[in-house]
């Protein structure tokens, strides 16, 4: 069985510009939440996928908006990256969107905002 | 903000059980609590949950006080590749029917040889 996967693993974008963000769930999984990880703080919880349809949002501006596809895969999209938006982003993968539902998390996706 | 506190950091000598508290005196009912790891800002890696009753997995134990204001996550014989940030976690309602994961500062166990 496939865990979580992301991609890509590393990458350098310059304030202002755009990033796609990747994430494939865990096979049988079709909620997907994504979190942002700054560096020496816990992960922050930015917004939640559940068949195909957002459901659930942290304290993040709207130029972070995500996807999901019928494949449950799913994707984050940061517009106009400033300094701060320098981080690991993470994704994780559950079975479905109730409280007792395990989130399992991918390797993540470093970005640095130059 | 999280509802737990945990404290920022513990030593635990090799092949002796460790002991994380943590608390959480504003937790509602039906909120579970959660706790995983990270190594190394790799992803976070799931140990346990419980809502009310104790739990045991092969991973670890989480004893949860009756009152639910506090647990104790117990990993029977520590290794050094048990030292990592662990978070005790409380996952609250996020809307429409979802919850997430509210992680605070987490306690950075560190196993000593």
């Amino acid at each position: 069985e496939t865990g979580v996967t992301q991609s890509p693993t590393h990458l350098i974008k310059t304030r202002g510009q755009q990033v796609t963000l990747r994430c494939s769930s865990q096979s049988g999984h079709n909620t997907v939440s994504w979190y942002q990880q700054a560096l020496g703080q816990g992960p922050q919880f930015i917004f939640q996928y559940y068949r195909e349809e957002e459901n659930g949002r942290g304290n993040f501006p709207p130029r972070f908006s995500g996807l999901q596809f019928p494949n449950y895969s799913s994707e984050l999209n940061v517009n106009a990256l400033e300094l701060d938006d320098s981080a690991l982003y993470l994704c994780a993968s559950s079975l479905g969107q109730g409280a007792g539902e395990t989130q399992y998390f991918g390797p993540g996706t470093r970005l640095l905002v130059l | 903000d999280a509802k737990t506190t945990q404290p920022p950091s513990m030593d635990c000598a090799e092949g002796r059980a460790a002991n994380l508290p943590c608390n959480h005196s504003t937790i509602s009912g039906n909120e579970y609590v959660y706790w995983y790891r990270q190594i190394h800002s790799q992803g976070p890696q799931y140990i346990i949950h419980g809502l009310k009753n104790n739990e045991t997995n092969e991973m670890a134990s989480l004893i949860i006080t009756e009152d639910r204001k506090s647990s104790t996550l117990i990993l029977p014989h520590a290794t050094l590749r048990d030292t990592a940030v662990y978070y005790c976690i409380a996952k609250t309602y996020s809307g429409a029917g979802s919850y997430q994961l509210t992680f605070g500062k987490g306690t950075k166990l560190s196993v000593i040889p």
